[in-house]
């Protein structure tokens, strides 16, 4: 069965400081992988998706995630966390056929501290 | 464009009360997701369209529970008879036929409380 753990439900960081949110997936075949946030009254905002090739991928807000085929692990990574990164962030996966459903996990809320 | 747009945002209910949701997707995305969220949880898949067909439903989808695209744009989601237990955000999404895979862009969500 297609499942994702995210196993931090919450996470404090100081304004300025690194982050990294933990996403592990289970899946039958390599997956499409994808970073969402949260904002309270918001919908879900695509941060980053992996499809193929370069296993570090870059996306939106200075965030990146690595892909790690071995530890079935896709790390969402910011260098300097800005106190508007509050919000909850979700991991997901996807099955590489066009358009189907997104798995997803089951969240980590960030806190970021001045 | 506007991006995906649910309606009503809010709605409370007493248990047993009909329900309806409309999602209006990005105008000319062909595909339109419904996904359920839970306080603590991520979001789950309900069901989806591509144009007016029905594509899949996830178990979680009882009977109680229905959905139609009728002209391949707005749809609607009914829930028959709720329970306490259908309390949760609804969450819309839409996507286009554009390349190998095709980003989901979510709505705000309509959240519903069963009393």
């Amino acid at each position: 069965a297609q499942s994702v753990t995210q196993p931090d439900i919450h996470i404090t960081v100081s304004e300025g400081a690194s982050l990294e949110l933990r996403c592990n997936y289970s899946y039958g075949a390599t997956p499409y992988l994808f970073w969402y946030v949260q904002s309270p009254g918001q919908g879900l905002q695509l941060l980053l998706k992996y499809f193929s090739g370069d296993t570090l991928v870059q996306g939106i807000k200075g965030f990146e995630a690595e892909f790690k085929r071995s530890q079935s692990s896709f790390n969402l990574r910011k260098p300097s966390v800005h106190w508007s990164d509050a919000a909850e962030y979700f991991c997901a996966v996807g099955p590489m056929e066009y358009g189907n459903k997104l798995v997803f996990g089951a969240g980590t809320i960030l806190r970021v501290k001045s | 464009d506007t991006g995906v747009s649910q309606n009503p945002r809010h709605k409370i209910t007493k248990r047993g009360q009909n329900v309806t949701f409309r999602c209006d997707p990005i105008s000319e995305h062909n595909r339109l997701y419904w996904y359920r969220q839970t306080l603590g949880q991520g979001p789950e898949f309900l069901t989806y369209f591509q144009n007016e067909a029905q594509l899949e439903k996830s178990r979680l989808l009882s009977d109680r529970f229905s959905a139609e695209r009728p002209k391949g744009s707005f749809s609607t989601l009914e829930i028959q008879r709720t329970e306490q237990g259908d309390s949760a955000m609804y969450l819309c999404a839409s996507s286009s036929r554009d390349g190998q895979y095709n980003e989901q862009f979510f709505g705000p969500g309509t959240r519903l409380t069963v009393l």
